[in-house]
């Protein structure tokens, strides 16, 4: 039972560089969502996705990008690193409208120097 | 808007020592609050949810209650094995993408 996998698990981007982190669900969900975890701060929704082809603006989407071209995946992209993306992401999947917890992976750490 | 503040930020307890960590909401009516642990290094892992006023769920030593501004994590004779970080979430009726909004946690510590 994989659940929620995450890629890659650590990563260290010069200013001004890209990247893509990748998330992979085989519990058949239809919603995802990419979170940023900052000290002292609660989890906060960058992008989500309500199905495949479909994607949404969350609470912080500003020097980020998501594609959700496949049911089981959803990719989140940094085109131009910025110190103030050092961070961890989650990712994290979940049923339909329904009141259901969310799975998460297990977290990306992004260093941005 | 709706917000989240969980209390208190950080808790150290002795091994069998009760506490209960507090977890206040404002949202525009509530769908449902969610209780989820988050080890070193690891995603958080979901523990309960709660949809009204009066309700209680348990997991061994956890027991999570609901009031209309506030939830309590009760933990019981705790052990080393308990310690984490615990998150506290809420979800509104209008949240048609499921969002939840999260609290920053309370990290908990329980010593031998």
């Amino acid at each position: 039972n994989a659940g929620v996998t995450q890629t890659p698990k650590f990563r260290v981007l010069k200013t001004g560089q890209s990247m893509t982190l990748l998330c992979a669900q085989d519990m058949n969900h239809e919603y995802m969502y990419w979170y940023r975890q900052d000290p002292g701060m609660g989890l906060r929704l960058i992008h989500y996705s309500v199905g495949e082809g479909t994607t949404a603006k969350g609470e912080v989407p500003d020097g980020y990008n998501v594609s959700r071209l496949k049911k089981q995946n959803f990719l989140l992209g940094l085109e131009s690193a910025a110190p103030s993306q050092t961070s961890v992401y989650f990712c994290a999947s979940s049923y339909g409208r329904q009141s259901y917890g969310y799975t998460f992976g297990s977290g990306t750490r992004l260093t941005v120097v | 808007e709706d917000q989240v503040t969980q209390s208190p930020e950080a808790l150290r307890l002795q091994e069998g020592e009760s506490s209960s960590l507090n977890c206040s909401y404002t949202v525009s009516g509530l769908r449902g609050l969610f209780w989820y642990r988050q080890d070193p290094g690891k995603g958080p892992e979901f523990l309960f949810t709660l949809y009204s006023a009066g309700e209680e769920k348990e997991k061994e030593r956890l027991k999570a209650t609901l009031t209309k501004k506030e939830s309590f994590l009760h933990i019981t004779a705790p052990k080393p094995e308990d310690s984490a970080t615990y998150l506290c979430a809420v979800q509104a009726p209008l949240s048609l993408n499921n969002d939840m909004r999260f609290g920053a946690g309370t990290r908990l510590t329980v010593k031998p």
